[in-house]
């Protein structure tokens, strides 16, 4: 299995909801990753998790709180968010949680969820 | 900060010709790996090929090749024999100790028929 799942594929949520990403992996990567990508943008790093911590944090506004529960899943947990938020969000993983670069480290994306903040 | 630039916004290329995208990087690290990903309307991210800094010789991946020339901070794709579903955003992206993972700008390439 190489495959990262996002779900949900689509959502639609008002600014005073709540919601939540979800994204697994069973390739046992220790290494998790949520980027945010508006249309004809690269994607942003928004956070990183290395062995279920939280290792890299991009200055990501309080609104977005990603979540590792276990080391296949992550979460992005989603309040109050603004119209601007409307975006593609990705989740990757990559084989490695210590950060080294080791022979084959690549990341391994999942479809995205395309999130409209209305 | 490591930045990571492609100065080409937009490109085509004819079917069956070939086609270089540029990419330029800024970083003060010895080691790190440098990546082409290719992102198609599906808007899946597709890793194309990847290079190891710490190697001298350029890698391949049948049509695709890469011309890395460390000192300058360059890594360009050469993609021959250009076939339809290779249009596409194509993103050059540096990868660093400590799983930090950033991309260029992107280039759109649309092969013409």
């Amino acid at each position: 299995d190489t495959e990262v799942t996002q779900t949900p594929k689509h959502l639609v949520m008002g600014m005073t909801n709540k919601k939540s990403l979800k994204c697994e992996q069973h390739m046992g990567h220790r290494a998790m990753y949520w980027y945010k990508q508006k249309a004809k943008k690269p994607p942003e790093l928004m956070f990183v998790y290395s062995y279920e911590k939280l290792s890299i944090n991009e200055s990501v506004p309080s609104r977005f709180s990603p979540e590792c529960p276990n080391s296949s899943l992550l979460n992005l947990h989603l309040h109050a968010l603004q119209p601007e938020d409307s975006a593609l969000y990705l989740c990757a993983s990559s084989q490695l949680g210590t950060g080294g670069l080791e022979t084959n480290e690549k990341l391994f994306f999942g479809s995205g969820t395309q999130l409209s903040v209305l | 900060a490591q930045t990571v630039t492609q100065s080409q916004p937009e490109m085509s290329v004819q079917e069956a010709e070939t086609v270089t995208l540029s990419c330029t990087y800024d970083t003060s690290e010895n080691n790190y790996y440098l990546f082409w990903y290719k992102q198609p309307p599906s808007r899946q991210m597709i890793l194309v090929i990847r290079q190891e800094a710490y190697k001298q010789q350029n890698a391949t991946e049948n049509r695709f090749s890469v011309n890395f020339q460390k000192a300058a901070k360059s890594f360009s794709l050469k993609i021959s024999d250009s076939q339809l579903g290779d249009t596409a955003m194509y993103f050059c992206a540096f990868m660093m100790t400590g799983n930090q993972f950033y991309f260029g700008t992107g280039t759109s390439l649309t092969v013409i028929p």
